[in-house]
């Protein structure tokens, strides 16, 4: 099985802020990673596939780089739109896992 | 536009058992595989089941495995999950989510969800 690990749980940061969030697998993915944003009372949009594509729609602010085993998902400005929930999921195998997630709070 | 509309939530007691559907439409369902993620209230998101898009793979959690059985009925646009000997502990919503291809296998991600529809497990 896969095990994703998200670090940290949860942060805080105010408008314009770097953050960076990181997602650490059991055992290598390769850049079989994805990220997902999750707004309050929202279902979760995709954000980045294969470890660092910008999804269709998703805007630049949004970085991701790694493989195997730790990767990591930067939004290099935060906005208003940003305060939300972010999960890694892992697709090497057909059976996803999910990190536990990453709050990011205003401060 | 991707629509995704689940259906079929509500109260269900210990041992139940529930029928989930998701009506798809804006995008040629048979060309995708597609999936159930569910999200216990204020906690992760954890992947039930995928199918592909003929319905004759399918993969399940290692937590329904027996008990949940995803179906599809291509002519109806349409993603099904039975679910039966249900447990408080699968007490979430459950959301239909669409694939980015027509196989369930490994590099797959979910393109569009659904809102989800709540499965609530007590007596």
């Amino acid at each position: 099985d896969f095990q994703m690990t998200q670090s940290p749980s949860s942060l805080s940061a105010s408008v314009g802020d770097r953050v960076t969030i990181t997602c650490r697998a059991s055992q290598s993915v390769r850049s079989s990673l994805n990220w997902y944003r999750q707004k309050p009372g929202q279902a979760p949009s995709l954000l980045i596939t294969r470890g660092s594509t910008l999804h269709t729609g998703v805007p630049s602010r949004f970085t991701a780089s790694g493989s195997g085993t730790y990767f990591t998902l930067t939004i290099t400005s935060v906005q208003p739109d940003d305060f939300a929930t972010y999960y890694c999921q892992q697709s090497t195998s057909p059976k996803w896992t999910f990190g536990q997630g990453t709050k990011v709070e205003v401060k | 536009e991707v629509q995704l509309l689940e259906s079929g939530g509500g109260l269900v007691q210990p041992g139940g058992s529930r029928r989930l559907s998701c009506a798809a439409s804006g995008f040629t369902f048979n060309d995708y595989a597609m999936a159930w993620v569910r999200q216990a209230p204020g906690k992760g998101l954890e992947w039930v089941s995928s199918i592909s898009g003929f319905g004759d793979i399918s993969y399940y959690a290692d937590s329904v495995m027996g008990r949940f059985t995803i179906s599809r009925d291509n002519s109806k646009t349409s993603l099904y999950l039975q679910m039966s000997g249900l447990r408080p502990d699968d007490t979430a919503v459950y959301y239909c989510v669409k694939l980015d291809a027509f196989g369930n296998g490994p590099q797959t991600w979910g393109d569009s969800w659904g809102q989800g529809t709540l499965v609530t497990v007590s007596s």
